[in-house]
């Protein structure tokens, strides 16, 4: 069974500075991995997809690496910014390619 | 603006109400989701429809009975709830007919029982 963890659960920074959210799951063989974003309240919004023969995909300030090996994606984001913060979340298809598996997320503040 | 329509988007109800959650997806995918996120917790999936026919169900309490009637709408009706049923309930949309298709979530329903 695919099990999923994010690690730090929270995380503050300053503005300006770059900065590195994990993402760990247990069963190596995915078919795709996303990072999401989720604002207080609000329902979630897709980032970055990774297929599985990719190793990492950007998009602006963001940029998502997949090691599948390892069982690890990190996300990156440079230059952070107040407008940032939000809870960033991970998930894999558990089984079937969509019907996907959550992490519980990392909470970031981006302090002004 | 996702495509992806919830209403309404928060709701309180008694544990003997009857109500319903209804969910309009405008991208022309094939598959539709129902997703319960509570507090402190990872999104737990509850239902999937693919192609209109459901094919997952997650061991979900019978008091939560969904209803796809087409490609573009999704329903969740509601009926004797528990006060932990109280949650976010999210729908989701996405095409499913390759390895990896982005999944686009609705606003949500924020649901409250009393």
């Amino acid at each position: 069974k695919q099990e999923v963890t994010q690690i730090p659960a929270a995380l503050s920074v300053p503005e300006g500075e770059n900065l590195v959210l994990n993402c760990s799951f247990t069963d190596s063989a995915i078919y795709n991995l996303q990072w999401f974003r989720q604002d207080p309240g609000k329902g979630l919004t897709s980032l970055l997809l990774i297929q599985s023969s990719q190793r990492e995909q950007t998009s602006g300030r963001l940029n998502a690496s997949l090691d599948k090996s390892s069982g690890r994606s990190t996300l990156y984001i440079a230059a952070s910014q107040p407008g940032d913060s939000a809870t960033y979340l991970c998930a894999l298809p558990g089984g079937a390619t969509n019907k996907l598996i959550f992490g519980t997320g990392t909470l970031l503040a981006v302090q002004p | 603006e996702t495509g992806v329509t919830q209403t309404p988007r928060h709701l309180v109800m008694g544990m003997t109400n009857k109500k319903s959650l209804k969910c309009e997806q405008h991208l022309g995918h094939n598959a539709m989701y129902w997703y319960k996120q509570s507090a402190k917790k990872p999104l737990e999936l509850m239902f999937v429809y693919s192609l209109e026919e459901r094919v997952e169900n997650n061991s979900v309490p019978s008091r939560f009975s969904p209803e796809c009637p087409n490609s573009s709408h999704l329903f969740l009706h509601l009926h004797t709830l528990q006060p932990e049923d109280s949650a976010l309930y999210l729908c989701a949309s996405s095409q499913e007919d390759s390895a990896g298709n982005t999944i686009y979530f609705g606003e949500g329903s924020w649901l409250t029982v009393v």
